[in-house]
């Protein structure tokens, strides 16, 4: 029933560690995003993937490497954890947008992960 | 680049108050706008949209206006409920397959008894 889902929902770990965090839709969309929320809500895209390629790759540094294994999964792997990476990383999903036409490509959010890092 | 810029929080209404949270924006060409909401502990929920200029969004009481002349798309709603408080995110989009948002620093809406 579950449009857009993410796991783990809480993840706790040490600095230096490798984790990764799952992101699935059954949406049928084409395009995947990891956003990034900072301590003051602050929300910031990371990632966007369009039908596996990757198509938006804000400034992120390169410990953060997003998997798109198949069009209704992005994975985002980040090695070598540090004290600012805690945050809560969202996954969300759009259809696709095709041309410069004001088509609305709502993106849908899953819950949520928190990453803290200790 | 793209920018939102939101009034800053948090806001503190009794219920059956009127309420504005104002957001302006910057954006070569013509975004789409949007307001999502995000309820404690959860995600990020798509509370209504505007494609173009003058289009007005409507949902659960709650209206936004595209006004281009001013850049500004404030979300308002007549008679706020304790159900409402939650986080108020104003974002844009330009159009295009890179689909990303950008988003405002979000509004704490708190509605007492």
């Amino acid at each position: 029933d579950t449009a857009v889902s993410q796991t783990p929902k809480y993840l706790v770990t040490q600095m230096g560690n490798d984790k990764s965090i799952k992101c699935e839709q059954n949406l049928g969309h084409d395009t995947m995003y990891w956003y990034k929320q900072d301590s003051k809500k602050f929300l910031k895209i990371m990632f966007s993937y369009n039908n596996k390629e990757l198509i938006i790759n804000e400034t992120v540094p390169n410990r953060f490497s997003p998997k798109s294994p198949d069009k209704a999964h992005l994975n985002l792997h980040i090695n070598s954890l540090e004290l600012g990476d805690s945050a809560v990383y969202f996954c969300a999903s759009s259809p696709l947008i095709v041309g410069s036409g004001r088509s609305v490509g709502e993106q849908y959010f899953g819950p949520g992960t928190r990453l803290t890092v200790t | 680049g793209d920018s939102v810029t939101q009034m800053e929080g948090p806001v503190t209404l009794s219920e059956e108050a009127f309420l504005t949270i104002n957001c302006t924006y910057t954006a070569t060409g013509y975004p789409s706008l949007f307001w999502y909401v995000q309820y404690p502990g959860e995600g990020l929920q798509l509370l209504l949209k505007a494609t173009k200029a003058d289009d007005k969004g409507s949902n659960k009481g709650f209206e936004a206006t595209y006004r281009k002349e001013t850049t500004s798309f404030h979300l308002e709603k007549g008679s706020v409920q304790v159900s409402d408080s939650a986080v108020y995110f104003c974002a844009l989009r330009r159009p295009g397959t890179a689909s990303k948002l950008t988003f405002g620093t979000g509004t704490r809406l708190q509605v007492t008894l």
